[in-house]
């Protein structure tokens, strides 16, 4: 149990195109999902908070009008990285969280790998 | 501003050895403790998750302990094996949910 999923695994694209990534909770509702990315030998950095059916919650220094994320039901949410550079270039990983007993166990999908040309 | 701190960096040791990895971290509010595992571009494995009542946690040959009030967490891997190969995460869970992440500590058990 306690699935994630991502899609794609990987994805290239070119400089100035628009990019979509799928984070799906398997065989569970998600009340929250998150975003993170991890560039090179770095550790996941918190890029948003998504609850489904309101805006999303972005950390500081990260672009909401260049991370469009949409968290439209309690299994799916989504992140278009618009106008994408190769500075943009990273792995992007979502996590879920159940919202149902005392603790919040996040659970991860296993990254989505962006190179844009 | 939670800061998580993962020593050390690398780590390199012969099977069969047992090691222990480090985890501090600044504020001690913490709600849970959870230590990962991330293979080369790969995604995160969850190894243990200790609830901030809780001193430690146990799975197998891992064992993880957390003393908050000094903001430290260790991971303590008995009998390492090659395939424990990977770089280990600690992550502290704070208010609304959110994880913080260590730098992570790359270990490689050659045999």
């Amino acid at each position: 149990g306690a699935v994630v999923s991502q899609h794609p695994s990987w994805v290239i694209c070119k400089s100035g195109t628009s990019v979509k990534i799928e984070c799906r909770s398997l065989d569970f509702q998600a009340t929250t999902m998150f975003w993170y990315r991890q560039f090179p030998k770095q550790s996941l950095m918190l890029m948003a908070t998504s609850n489904e059916g309101s805006k999303a919650t972005y950390e500081q220094g990260v672009e909401k009008d260049k991370f469009l994320i949409n968290h439209a039901s309690l299994t799916l949410s989504t992140l278009t990285v618009t106008s994408a550079h190769p500075e943009d270039s990273s792995f992007y990983i979502c996590s879920a969280e159940p919202g149902t007993g005392a603790y919040n166990e996040q659970f991860f999908g296993p990254g989505t790998r962006l190179t844009v040309l | 501003k939670q800061e998580v701190t993962q020593i050390p960096a690398a780590l390199s040791v012969p099977e069969g050895e047992n090691l222990v990895l480090n985890c501090s971290f600044t504020d001690s509010a913490i709600y849970n403790l959870q230590w990962f595992r991330q293979d080369p571009g790969k995604g995160l494995t969850s190894l243990l998750l200790i609830q901030s009542s809780q001193r430690e946690q146990t799975s197998g040959r891992l064992n993880a302990s957390l003393d908050k009030s000094s903001g430290r967490s260790t991971l303590y891997i008995a009998a390492s094996q090659p395939g424990d190969s990977a770089t280990y995460l600690c992550a502290v869970g704070g208010s609304n949910y959110k994880l913080t992440f260590g730098k992570g500590t790359l270990l490689t058990v050659n045999p």
